[in-house]
């Protein structure tokens, strides 16, 4: 397992189309996060998952974002009709629950999304 | 909404200096973590801290945890051209939460 896999790595988009991005965890990883991050900013959390439920999601997520993470594996982030204030770096992370003495946080190298 | 602040926003120094970047928080934790971020990419972790203990630490990293006084700080020794990056540390809530809550970062510029 080479560690936090997301894809694409960069997205160019026209406003109001759809994105979808996805994310595989480390396989051993129960536990998957999505952030989001802008330019100077540190990563804004917006959901998580436990397995195939999703535990919890930020007031802040408007009603176009939307994950799923089927079967507990992979998962995938869609925002639908976006903006350009939906440009950002969406990080994917993963980790074992509960938390091991010295385990943190696996993040993926992210997916940056453009909306022009 | 970001909980912990990081202080400095940035700092600059020479090859061999130490740094020392700050972190406080606002709510009651199950641990606090330190993460290194280089220019466009993922986060790293470095190293975590739980409510019960004061000071961890990981080769030239040392990190402390004052929780009366809700901060922690992050020590880098001997820091090498190498270090630059951005450093955030992040907060995981007690009372059930398991997420972690970012600050806004430290931007750490090490000059040869």
């Amino acid at each position: 397992d080479t560690g936090v896999s997301q894809d694409p790595r960069h997205k160019i988009t026209k406003r109001g189309q759809n994105v979808t991005f996805r994310c595989d965890p480390i396989s051993e990883h129960n536990r998957l996060y999505w952030y989001r991050q802008t330019l100077g900013q540190g990563p804004e959390f917006l959901t998580y998952f436990q397995n195939e439920a999703q535990l919890e999601k930020s007031r802040l997520l408007s009603d176009r974002f939307s994950a799923e993470r089927p079967k507990g594996s992979f998962s995938t982030l869609e925002i639908q009709r976006t903006e350009q204030g939906d440009s950002a770096m969406y990080l994917c992370a993963s980790s074992l629950s509960p938390l091991e003495e010295r385990d943190g946080y696996t993040f993926g190298s992210g997916t940056r999304l453009t909306v022009v | 909404s970001q909980q912990g602040e990081e202080d400095p926003q940035a700092l600059s120094i020479q090859e061999g200096e130490n740094a020392t970047m700050n972190c406080s928080y606002k709510t009651s934790i199950n641990n606090l973590q330190w993460y290194r971020q280089n220019s466009g990419r993922g986060l790293v972790h470095l190293i975590l801290i739980r409510s019960n203990e004061r000071e961890k630490h990981s080769g030239r990293l040392r990190v402390t945890l004052d929780t009366s006084k809700k901060s922690s700080s992050l020590l880098i020794t001997a820091s090498r051209a190498a270090d630059t990056a951005s450093y955030f540390c992040a907060t995981m809530f007690s009372g059930g939460y398991n997420k972690l809550i970012f600050g806004a970062g430290t931007r750490l510029a090490v000059h040869p």
